[in-house]
């Protein structure tokens, strides 16, 4: 069973501070990797992926990918009150999508 | 608007009654399928397709068919719902399977009691 941990916080940040989000998964032949971002009643939304070690940055987003310890993360920067939601690790593995469970972030204004 | 589009929102039916939900995306997508959201469980794949007419199971399969007979359409259908297949449903769409970036429909409600 391919696993994709995440701790379910909730985490809080207060608005303009970094926040870190962290995954790891058990599959070593994991080939790609995502963050999608869900409001609360809302679809899951794509906001970041990685293929390649090291860091990845798109505007506030930095993902970072280590494939030796099996570790994917999402840093925030600048946390907007908007960016409270819950944020959900993905890795592709095979033919298939494996899910973490996701981590809950809460930017305090 | 590119768009995956889900029917129905949401739906309460009985144990036992056939149901269908759809799925259509407008994207020319190659890769689709299937997830279920539950509480502490996350999102898990039920069934996916690379194409047209080729489907394979996911890490949840029991209870659901599915088919791909366009390549913009992608229905779930549950034969005879039982109450632990009570979720909240997503159909996604990629470009390829390849690609990875999966768009998700607006999520099906589902309550079977």
């Amino acid at each position: 069973q391919k696993e994709v941990e995440q701790n379910s916080g909730p985490l809080s940040v207060p608005e303009g501070a970094i926040a870190s989000l962290n995954c790891t998964y058990s599959d070593r032949g994991s080939q790609s990797f995502f963050w999608y971002r869900q409001y609360s009643g809302k679809s899951p939304e794509l906001i970041m992926f990685i293929y390649s070690n090291g860091d990845k940055e798109d505007g506030r987003f930095t993902a970072q990918l280590n494939k030796a310890s099996q570790y994917v993360s999402l840093l925030i920067r600048d946390s907007q009150p908007s960016d409270s939601a819950t944020y959900l690790c993905a890795v592709k593995a095979g033919n298939q999508f494996y899910f973490g469970t996701g981590t809950s972030l809460t930017v305090i204004p | 608007e590119a768009q995956v589009t889900q029917n129905p929102r949401y739906l309460i039916t009985v144990t036992g009654k056939k149901l269908t939900v759809t799925c259509s995306q407008n994207m020319n997508h190659e890769y689709m399928s299937w997830y279920r959201q539950d509480p502490g469980l996350g999102l898990r794949q039920i069934y996916y397709s690379m194409n047209v007419e080729v489907t394979d199971k996911g890490d949840v399969p029991e209870g659901y068919k599915v088919s791909r007979k366009e390549k913009r359409n992608f229905p779930l259908i549950l034969e005879s719902p039982s109450p632990n297949q009570t979720s909240l449903y997503f159909c996604a769409s990629s470009l390829s399977f390849a690609s990875g970036e999966q768009y998700f429909g607006p999520g099906t409600r589902l309550t079977v009691t």
